[in-house]
């Protein structure tokens, strides 16, 4: 079983909708979770991370934890042509490493 | 904004050459790490470095592969005979604290391995 699954996609939606980008992960000792953000042929960005189970809310972005479930979520409301990339959950152990998803390619179509 | 900035932007060799991928952190990070991604596949750890020494590295940073940072602005990813395999874009990060989340990513060298 890999570490971390995320679906691939690609997921197109109309601009406007809601959009649910998801992570399963099999090691419980995973401690933080993230969420970045990757244009074509650009690093990844940061856009999201959080440590507890829970929801954290960043303007249109919500991101969701479930650690008895072992499952991340990431929400995006309204969402706009601009965020149209790929979207990497990614999360650390107790290493200073980074174990990121394969990440979801989302298009968001006007 | 303060940014993370890797250079060439994309490097061309010859099997069994060396290439060194330079980047230059944030001014006042602390932590430094190279990160890659093959064509198609997730972004893989490669080597952390702090306080002058690797913290931790993969099984991918083998015996080929080594990192520097040679003054106080610069670090460096050296690969002694790149393989076609080292083909991929090398990212290079960088944070502020041990405890900082917050891992900023620089936008890439492509390297590609002829």
């Amino acid at each position: 079983q890999k570490e971390v699954e995320q679906d691939p996609g690609p997921l197109s939606v109309p601009e406007g909708a809601i959009v649910s980008l998801n992570c399963t992960y099999s090691n419980s000792a995973f401690q933080y979770f993230m969420w970045y953000r990757q244009y074509s042929r650009k690093g990844p960005e940061l856009l999201m991370y959080t440590y507890s189970s829970g929801n954290k809310e960043d303007g249109r972005f919500t991101a969701q934890v479930d650690k008895s479930s072992k499952y991340i979520s990431l929400f995006i409301r309204d969402s706009q042509p601009s965020d149209s990339a790929t979207y990497l959950c990614a999360m650390i152990r107790n290493t200073d490493k980074l174990i990121f998803g394969t990440g979801t390619r989302l298009q968001v179509f006007p | 904004e303060p940014e993370v900035t890797q250079t060439p932007s994309h490097q061309v060799t010859q099997m069994g050459q060396e290439v060194i991928l330079r980047c230059v952190p944030i001014s006042n990070h602390l932590y430094f790490y190279w990160y890659r991604q093959i064509l198609g596949q997730k972004v893989e750890f490669l080597v952390s470095f702090y306080n002058n020494e690797i913290s931790e590295k993969s099984e991918i940073f083998d015996d080929q592969f080594s990192v520097e940072r040679p003054d106080g602005s610069n670090f460096t990813l050296k690969i002694r005979s790149t393989k076609l395999e080292d083909s991929a874009m090398y990212f290079c990060a960088s944070k502020s604290t041990a405890t900082n989340e917050k891992l900023f990513f620089g936008s890439g060298t492509q390297l590609s391995v002829l």
